[in-house]
């Protein structure tokens, strides 16, 4: 098991731009999520992938989009950035149907930094 | 916005005490797990209880789930330094495709 992997680590960028974060999920999972995380908060939902195809959406603006390609590495896109979406960007896997009972596994985070 | 809330939210103990944090919910579930996260890196599932289960073990960790309360509890026993981190409930709300909700978290510190 190679676990899940996150480029880059860390990122800064200037407001208005645009970035792009990505993910390699384990090996053998299908189902991929996105979190971001505040510092001194709990991770917030962004979206889940299953098979390519987004299957949930949390209280997120429409310039957060994403992506999980037929290898079930992911990508988030954020367009247009904010201050305030300066945080750690968590993506994590897990295996299983869309109605199975696992756990996930996460990776180290992106740090993203807008100024 | 957050589904769970942890309790306390920030708890201090000796080596060798036993730690228990509490998470509420607010929607019905298929499952309820617990994570750890150190020091802002990634999360580590720790363990995960279903909505029909009242109790689980495992190794120093002791999970309990009430449905009708909504609410469930982490219990370590026989804490360790490396125990120190934040821990996290996350639910697994009912209908929504397997969607984790993560609750707000308790910082545990075990001094040596």
């Amino acid at each position: 098991e190679t676990g899940v992997t996150q480029s880059p680590t860390h990122l800064i960028k200037t407001r208005g731009q645009q970035v792009t974060l990505r993910c390699s999920s384990q090996s053998g999972h299908n189902t991929v999520s996105w979190y971001q995380q505040a510092l001194g908060q709990g991770p917030q939902f962004i979206f889940q992938y299953y098979r390519e195809e987004e299957n949930g959406r949390g209280n997120f603006p429409p310039r957060f989009s994403g992506l999980q390609f037929p290898n079930y590495s992911s990508e988030l896109n954020v367009n247009a950035l904010e201050l305030d979406d300066s945080a750690l960007y968590l993506c994590a896997s897990r295996p299983g149907s869309n109605r199975s009972n696992y756990g996930y596994t996460f990776g180290s985070g992106t740090r993203l930094t807008v100024v | 916005s957050q589904q769970g809330e942890e309790d306390p939210q920030a708890l201090s103990i000796q080596e060798g005490e036993n730690a228990t944090m509490n998470c509420s919910y607010k929607t019905s579930i298929n499952n309820l797990q617990w994570y750890r996260q150190n020091s802002g890196r990634g999360l580590v599932h720790l363990i995960l209880i279903r909505s029909n289960e009242r109790e689980k073990h495992s190794g120093r960790l002791r999970v309990t789930l009430d449905t009708s309360k909504k609410s469930s509890s982490l219990l370590i026993t026989a804490s360790r330094a490396a125990d120190t981190a934040s821990y996290f409930c996350a639910t697994d709300v009912l209908n929504t495709g397997n969607q984790f909700y993560f609750g707000t978290g308790t910082s545990l510190t075990v001094i040596p």
